[in-house]
C-alpha cells in the first residue's frame, strides 16, 4: 500500500498570498497518477488536479500541480476567499487508492 | 449536468446490514467506472471500493473486503454497496464518485455525490 503524507497540516495565509502544499508518497506513484481534491465543510470533495499537473474542468489557473515519482506539490498562486478549504492528495495508480490526511488552508 | 445522488444511509446496530445506492444522471453511466469513498466524522477520506464500467473488475479496501459488496446496474444507471457485519468504525459519510480513465489507463474521480451518512451504534 502506498502511504501519502501531506504537509503542512495547516497553513494560515491571507487572501492574495501564495499557498504551497506538499504530498509525499512512500513509493513511486505510477504514471503520475496523483490527484488533488478540495473539500469545504459539509461538502463533497471537488477534483482540482489530476495526472499530477492537469487542471480539472472549471478550475482556475491560479491552481497548479507539479511533481512525479514520490514528491508532488499543489500551488495556489494567489488565494481567493473561496480557496480556503482542506486539500487532499490521492494516488490512483495502484490499489488501494489511498488518500493523504489532508492539508487545511485557513484564513490568517 | 452530471449528477450523483446517494441514498440508503441511516442508523444500524453493530453486526447489522445496510444497502447504499447511488443514482447517476447526466452522462452515459456504462462508460465510466464507479467508486465508493467514505469519510468518518471529522476525519479524512478513505477509498472503499471500485467497479469497472462493465462490472468485470471489482476492487475493495482491506478494511471492508468480505463484508461489503459493490454492484452496478448499467440499465438503471445505478450503483450499490451492500454492507454486512457493520462495525462502529464503519460510521462515515459514504460518497459515490465517477471514475474517468486517464491516458495512463488509471482512473481518477471527477464527480462526487453529496454523500449519505451511515451510523453504526447500539
Amino acid at each position: 500500500e502506498i502511504v501519502l503524507t501531506q504537509s503542512p497540516g495547516t497553513l494560515s495565509l491571507s487572501p492574495g498570498e501564495r499557498a504551497t502544499l506538499s504530498c509525499r508518497a512512500s513509493q513511486s506513484v505510477s504514471s503520475s497518477s496523483l490527484a488533488w481534491y478540495q473539500q469545504k465543510a459539509g461538502q463533497a470533495p471537488r477534483l482540482v488536479i489530476y495526472g499530477a499537473s492537469s487542471r480539472a474542468t472549471g478550475i482556475p489557473d491560479r491552481f497548479s500541480g507539479s511533481g512525479s515519482g514520490t514528491d508532488f506539490t499543489l500551488t495556489i498562486s494567489r488565494l481567493e476567499p473561496e480557496d480556503f478549504a482542506v486539500y487532499y492528495c490521492q494516488q490512483y495508480g495502484s490499489s488501494p487508492f489511498t488518500f493523504g490526511p489532508g492539508s487545511k488552508v485557513d484564513i490568517k | 449536468e452530471v449528477q450523483l445522488v446517494e441514498s440508503g444511509g441511516g442508523l444500524v446496530k453493530p453486526g447489522g446490514s445496510l444497502r447504499l445506492s447511488c443514482a447517476a444522471s447526466g452522462f452515459t453511466f456504462s462508460d465510466f467506472s464507479m467508486n465508493w469513498v467514505r469519510q468518518a466524522p471529522g476525519k479524512g477520506l478513505e477509498w472503499v471500493s471500485s467497479v469497472s464500467s462493465s462490472n468485470r473488475f471489482i476492487l475493495y479496501a482491506d478494511s471492508v473486503r468480505g463484508r461489503f459488496t459493490v454492484s452496478r446496474d448499467n440499465a438503471k444507471n445505478s450503483l450499490s454497496l451492500e454492507m454486512n457485519s457493520l462495525r462502529a468504525e464503519d460510521t462515515a459519510v459514504f460518497f459515490c464518485a465517477r471514475g474517468v480513465p486517464a491516458a495512463s489507463g488509471r482512473y481518477y474521480f471527477d464527480f462526487w455525490g453529496p454523500g449519505t451518512l451511515v451510523t453504526v451504534s447500539s
